[in-house]
């Protein structure tokens, strides 16, 4: 069952720009961790938000969570031709066995 | 190197002919899993295992078998593979609960024809 749907599909935006990336999900969560793949290689940790945060930074990544909306969105501010990448948010549904991941955004970074 | 390896990269096989994709991680974590990646599908969990000879079904497992014998090794094992399991193909690792980040192996990207 898909727990998470990233908003938009794909972004397209010039070199400096920045992109901001949503996420909505459907049940309780614990926590909400947002990854990043390049084309076809494995996924890559970015960052981790729990319930009880609506707002975690690292470097160029700000990450926002709205429980009672349940969404969360992931801003690049600054963009470089190297994030163009896959961006997909992966929610626990507040199990403890798995990370239930959405379909991701596909971010294009034009230099 | 902290890493998950997986091998092969690439596969191609026919209908009906077992196979094995390798698993390893060195990074003593007790939980791994495999995923498929599918256009427009995400990723969806097959089978997960909490520690070794522990392993339980995820999202998609018709199909998939798995076994955990060693903490560091977890194979997929497709007795009989049919074209719906072309896909690509994660393994993940990671320490303790849902609030661990996980750690991807590079992917196997699996044809069955």
């Amino acid at each position: 069952s898909q727990q998470g749907e990233e908003d938009p599909q794909a972004l397209s935006i010039q070199e400096g720009e920045n992109a901001t990336m949503n996420c909505s999900y459907k049940t309780s969560i614990n926590n909400l961790q947002w990854y990043r793949q390049n084309s076809g290689r494995g996924l890559v940790h970015l960052i981790l938000i729990r319930s009880n945060e609506r707002e975690k930074h690292s470097g160029r990544l700000r990450v926002t969570l709205d429980t009672s909306k349940k969404s969360s969105s992931l801003l690049i501010t600054a963009s470089r031709a190297a994030d163009t990448a896959s961006y997909f948010c992966a929610t626990d549904g507040g199990a403890t066995n798995k990370l239930i991941f959405g379909t991701g955004t596909l971010l294009a970074v034009q230099p | 190197e902290a890493q998950v390896t997986q091998n092969p990269r690439y596969l191609i096989t026919v209908t009906g002919k077992k196979l094995t994709v390798t698993c390893s991680q060195n990074m003593n974590h007790e939980y791994m899993s495999w995923y498929r990646q599918d256009p427009g599908l995400g990723l969806r969990q097959i089978y997960y295992s909490m520690n070794v000879e522990v392993t339980d079904k995820g999202d998609v497992p018709e199909g998939y078998k798995v076994s955990r014998k060693e903490k560091r090794n977890f194979p997929l094992i497709l007795e009989s593979p049919s074209p719906n399991q072309t896909s690509l193909y994660f393994c993940a690792s990671r320490f303790g609960g849902t609030n661990e980040k996980l750690f991807f192996g590079s992917g196997t990207q699996l044809s069955v024809l």
